[in-house]
């Protein structure tokens, strides 16, 4: 009965390999995120999807590509994997944006902690 | 653009301390104001939220208060426990794509 989850929780690959991850909710949301935490723990925005539409894409290298094939999944796939990707990824998902305020809270998945040798 | 300061970490504090972690906001408009916590291994959580002016949040015995005229959202607590060690973050959320901005994070340990 997992809300957001997250596969794989662990990764670990070498330089210039592509990988993915995957990001499910049950939530019934209409709004998925991806956000980086940094090996200091910042968190910083990557991505939004809302109904499966494209709705934030902040200044990420372009071998990031999410992909949303409904609106209860969010993937990531990183192409050309470099050692500055090494990182814990978490989904996120919400009620959906349109028409709503900010104030609505978001729920995390476990995270994805992605190492690249 | 908008951003949220936390204090730095880490802090360290007896157990039945007070605590209290600042927190302030840049923004244009009225952000609505959140504190995540993260324990070790897991994803973040919602602590608390407040939406306007004035709002106080709680929960867990946390508190925190939106003040508008010092654009901040201090999370309190009156006696911390063991079990409150974690990170914590405060965050400000957009009201037309709901982003999250995060503080830097500021980690917490309660020692017996």
């Amino acid at each position: 009965d997992t809300a957001v989850s997250q596969t794989p929780k662990y990764l670990v690959t070498q330089m210039g390999n592509d990988k993915s991850i995957k990001c499910e909710q049950n939530l019934g949301h209409d709004t998925m995120y991806w956000y980086k935490q940094d090996s200091k723990k910042f968190l910083k925005i990557m991505f939004s999807y809302n109904n499966k539409e494209l709705i934030i894409n902040e200044t990420v290298p372009n071998r990031f590509s999410p992909k949303s094939p409904d609106k209860a999944h969010l993937n990531l796939h990183i192409n050309s994997l470099e050692l500055g990707d090494s990182a814990v990824y978490f989904c996120a998902s919400r009620v959906n944006v349109n028409g709503t305020s900010g104030s609505r809270e978001q729920f995390f998945g476990p995270g994805t902690r992605l190492t690249v040798l | 653009g908008n951003s949220v300061t936390q204090m730095e970490g880490p802090v360290t504090l007896s157990e039945e301390a007070f605590l209290t972690i600042n927190c302030t906001y840049t923004a244009t408009g009225y952000p609505s104001l959140f504190w995540y916590v993260q324990y070790p291994g897991e994803g973040l959580q919602l602590l608390l939220k407040a939406t306007k002016a004035d709002d106080k949040g709680s929960n867990k015995g946390f508190e925190a208060t939106y003040r508008k005229e010092t654009t901040s959202f201090h999370l309190e607590k009156g006696s911390v426990q063991v079990s409150d060690s974690a990170v914590y973050f405060c965050a400000s959320s957009s009201s037309n794509t709901g982003k999250l901005i995060f503080g830097q994070g500021t980690t917490l340990q309660v020692k017996p």
